[in-house]
């Protein structure tokens, strides 16, 4: 099993472009999650889903959105990046016990 | 609200050395996660505690949920620099959706 997995590792945007990021995951579980981790604040959820076609918002979703089109994949997108959304971006997921598996990350810059 | 305080923010210690890092809400816990971060990677569950007064060990970890269940410990004996990570301490939100509420983590660099 791969467990939870995420494209791409880095990317560099420039203010303004926008972008997917991809987390899939090959455990069957129902409930995944967007975060976002910076220097200071800790893991902050953007958003999250408890099941195929399902989503929520989290702490901090303005300027992102989600889908969970298929149970394994959860896309999270930046439609107009900022600066401010230059961030370690974690995905991870869960089935019963609250214990969540995360993803190795995504690393964003914006200029 | 519930607020999960962990201390202290960063430790930095020799090789051999034993340490404890803490993590302390404002409320009851239901129960409690334990996560190790490892520089540039994703965080990794270690440990789940539940019952007041339960003591987990993990090899030279061992993890002590208080007796109220509003505090937990997690020690480390004789520290090696495969130990240095960020640990993070978690929790079930009170609002269910299996949303987890986080602290900021205690920094720990073993230096060899």
């Amino acid at each position: 099993n791969a467990g939870v997995t995420q494209t791409p590792k880095f990317r560099v945007l420039k203010t303004g472009q926008s972008m997917t990021l991809l987390c899939a995951q090959d455990m069957n579980h129902e409930y995944m999650y967007w975060y976002r981790q910076d220097p200071g604040m800790g893991l902050r959820l953007i958003h999250y889903s408890v099941g195929e076609g399902t989503t929520a918002k989290g702490e901090v979703p303005d300027g992102y959105n989600v889908s969970r089109l298929k149970k394994q994949n959860f896309l999270l997108g930046l439609e107009s990046a900022a600066p401010s959304q230059t961030s370690v971006y974690f995905c991870a997921s869960s089935q019963s016990s609250y214990e969540q598996y995360f993803g190795p990350g995504t690393r964003l810059t914006v200029t | 609200t519930q607020l999960l305080e962990q201390s202290p923010q960063f430790l930095s210690i020799q090789e051999g050395e034993n340490l404890t890092v803490y993590c302390n809400s404002s409320s009851v816990f239901s129960s409690l996660q334990w996560y190790r971060q490892e520089p540039g990677e994703g965080p990794v569950l270690l440990v789940t505690v539940v019952t007041g007064g339960e003591v987990k060990k993990l090899k030279r970890l061992t993890f002590q949920f208080g007796d109220a269940r509003k505090d937990s410990s997690l020690h480390i004996t004789a520290a090696q620099p495969g130990d240095t990570g960020l640990y993070l301490c978690a929790e079930p939100n009170a609002g269910n959706n299996r949303k987890l509420i986080w602290g900021l983590g205690t920094s720990l660099a073993v230096n060899p």
